[in-house]
């Protein structure tokens, strides 16, 4: 039973533009939700993290907008490089529980 | 400063044989968890352990895998008479403490095919 629902499955972006990759969860007891970033042949990265209490992160080029009632949230890149092209995973956990729960990923391409 | 190692990389086993995956975490972490990654799919917790101790392996199969983290050396996962079905890269993670189990620090991960 899949928890994390992730979307799209891939996508292009131009360099410069705004990339957006959207995930929804089901069990209202998560309370983490990091976003990893995994480049071929090589194991996931965390690259920013929430918390249901607030409704926005930003680190740099990358933002995190979390929609606690509709139960999903999402990642913002920025003015997207080349260097962004990677698959991202969006994620889940609860604090009584000690698993990260995955997405299926996003493999995002941005053309230069 | 290492972070997680794991080893082999790449790991080609036939039909019945045995695999064994080796994971050394970040100096000073003592809690070690297990994914498996399908091909096109994300990553599936399979086993959490602490030095010695299984905390949670409830996302191993039943049959074939086994998974231990002894006092010394690495934390081994274990899959024996192989199956073309788990051909997957195998991800280790580890963390500091229970309190951060979050902070999970992952490996290249080691990937098995099965021929």
């Amino acid at each position: 039973q899949q928890q994390v629902k992730q979307s799209p499955q891939s996508l292009i972006v131009q360099k410069g533009g705004i990339s957006i990759i959207n995930c929804a969860y089901e069990n209202t007891a998560f309370d983490y939700f990091p976003w990893y970033q995994q480049f071929p042949g090589k194991g996931p990265a965390l690259l920013i993290a929430i918390r249901p209490d607030v409704s926005e992160k930003k680190e740099g080029r990358f933002t995190i907008s979390f929609n606690k009632s509709a139960k999903q949230f999402s990642l913002h890149i920025m003015d997207s490089q080349p260097g962004d092209s990677a698959t991202y995973f969006c994620a889940a956990s609860m604090n009584r529980d000690d698993k990260i729960i995955f997405g299926k990923g996003t493999r995002l391409h941005i053309l230069p | 400063n290492a972070g997680v190692m794991q080893n082999p990389r790449h790991l080609v086993r036939r039909r019945g044989q045995e695999a064994r995956l080796r994971c050394s975490p970040v100096k000073g972490h003592s809690h070690v968890y297990w994914y498996r990654q399908l091909p096109e799919e994300g990553l599936k917790f399979m086993v959490y352990l602490q030095k010695e101790n299984i905390i949670d392996e409830s996302g191993m199969p039943k049959e074939r895998f086994s998974a231990e983290f002894p006092k010394e050396g690495p934390s081994i996962l274990r899959i024996q008479q192989v199956v073309r079905g788990d051909s997957a890269a195998y991800f280790c993670a580890s963390s500091p403490d229970r309190v951060s189990f979050n902070e999970q620090f992952f490996g290249p991960g080691t990937r098995l095919t099965v021929l």
